[in-house]
């Protein structure tokens, strides 16, 4: 079946630092793929996605691209803020399903 | 605010009670999700409605567990009997149907059961 599988955390970096989490999938079909977002005491904020293989999402400086040929969809930030400090979940769906498979997400904390 | 609302944001029940958590989505969605989330853990999905019909339902949805949609608006979970397991975050999300991958999540109800 479908699934997501991400790195584990928790990450912990210096402001400014650069991010990597990465993110793998099984899918049958042509999934889209999204990171989201959990702030603390919040729900889940879509924070980019992609809809097709070599496809760049990219938000605030966020970017992830839908590596088909190694199932990846790694987020990637160049120099990270305290106020990135949150929850990040990778996730896919496709047209086979109506349920979003989500990672079991990736807790970062950025220090200053 | 025209995102998702969830009410109550909290609720503590003891074990053997029935609760009843509500959803409103975007107005214009007329897809509504509910998942749970377990602490240290990524949402799971529980059932799906496009407007009023509910047409998907996951394992994890035991028969003490029902939703509704009457109106193809708001949607409702209840949980009957409620057990310590029950205890987690209740999400509801919703998406407009021609990019229904991209869902929409409110703020979430959790729930603790002593």
């Amino acid at each position: 079946g479908n699934s997501v599988t991400q790195m584990e955390g928790p990450v912990t970096l210096s402001e400014e630092a650069f991010l990597t989490i990465n993110c793998t999938y099984t899918a049958t079909g042509y999934p889209s793929l999204f990171w989201y977002v959990q702030y603390p005491g919040e729900g889940l904020q879509l924070l980019l996605k992609a809809t097709k293989a070599d496809d760049k999402g990219s938000n605030k400086g966020f970017e992830a691209t839908y590596r088909k040929e190694t199932t990846s969809f790694h987020l990637e930030k160049g120099s990270v803020q305290v106020s990135d400090s949150a929850v990040y979940f990778c996730a896919l769906g496709t047209a086979n399903n109506n349920d979003m498979r989500f990672g079991a997400g990736t807790r970062l904390t950025v220090k200053p | 605010d025209t995102g998702v609302s969830q009410d109550p944001r909290h609720k503590i029940t003891k074990r053997g009670q029935n609760v009843t958590f509500r959803c409103d989505p975007i107005s214009e969605h007329n897809r509504l999700y509910w998942y749970r989330q377990t602490l240290g853990q990524g949402p799971e999905f529980l059932t799906y409605f496009q407007n009023e019909a509910q047409l998907e339902k996951s394992r994890l949805l035991s028969d003490r567990f029902s939703a509704e949609r009457p109106k193809g608006s708001f949607s409702t979970l209840e949980i009957q009997r409620t057990e310590q397991g029950d205890s987690a975050m209740y999400l509801c999300a919703s998406s407009f149907r021609k990019s229904s991958y991209e869902q929409y999540f409110g703020p979430g109800t959790r729930l603790t059961v002593t």
